[in-house]
């Protein structure tokens, strides 16, 4: 069984748009991501949603908002899709809030990826 | 600016033989320090992580890496690879802005 899954695994669409990605996880984790990859596989982490709190908001456009109707689904919709929105968006969750500086010191709350999802706008 | 560089693009192995995967950065502080490896259709998994202590860092799998200063490199090892290893390989580096830049990783190809 898959840990994090995501739905779709390619999304192609027009400029100005709007669109959902979805992101579910089996794993029984309070804590949810979204990344974004751009094209030199830079990840840069956008939303993570804690208890279906929001927790962190790294300066992302307001088109981005995060929907977690509970706490195995968190998904991201986009409004008014831009070129620069291409990318791979990843979805992760944890067992609990977990910041780059506290991975690598924590143990047993290691961030599960989803595949991916690779969106182009046209 | 933080950067990583994974040198190759692909590389292929025979079974069983031994394994290092190149990794190098750029970062002004001290970085945190990850491996990931990605199946066909899977998600990222996280192998092994390094911040601090002993420069040889054990991970899952049998991977091992090293980090060195001197060279700015966190180079990926495993003494002999299994058909299952065939995978892409991200290097990543951490920083305290709770970002995480990859390398463009490396595929790895295994022949029997």
């Amino acid at each position: 069984d898959t840990a994090v899954s995501q739905t779709p695994k390619y999304l192609v669409t027009q400029m100005g748009n709007d669109k959902s990605i979805k992101c579910e996880q089996n794993l029984g984790h309070d804590t949810m991501y979204w990344y974004k990859q751009d094209s030199k596989k830079f990840l840069k982490i956008m939303f993570s949603y804690n208890n279906k709190e929001l927790i962190i908001n790294e300066t992302v456009p307001n088109r981005f908002s995060p929907k977690s109707p509970d706490k195995a689904h968190l998904n991201l919709h986009i409004n008014s899709l831009e070129l620069g929105d291409s990318a791979v968006y990843f979805c992760a969750s944890s067992l609990y809030l977990a910041l780059v500086s506290e991975l690598v010191r924590s143990q047993g709350n290691e961030q599960f990826f989803g595949p991916g999802t690779r969106l182009t706008v046209l | 600016a933080q950067s990583v560089t994974q040198p190759d693009i692909h590389i292929t192995v025979s079974e069983g033989a031994s394994l290092e995967l190149r990794c190098n950065y750029s970062y002004g502080a001290t970085p945190y320090l990850f491996w990931y490896v990605q199946s066909p259709g899977q998600g990222l998994q996280l192998l092994l992580k390094y911040f601090s202590g002993d420069t040889l860092v054990q991970g899952i799998k049998g991977f091992e890496a090293e980090f060195k200063r001197s060279q700015s490199s966190f180079n990926l090892r495993k003494p002999s690879v299994h058909w299952s290893d065939a995978a892409e390989y991200f290097c990543a580096v951490g920083t305290g802005a709770n970002n995480l830049f990859f390398g463009t990783g490396t595929r790895l190809t295994v022949i029997p």
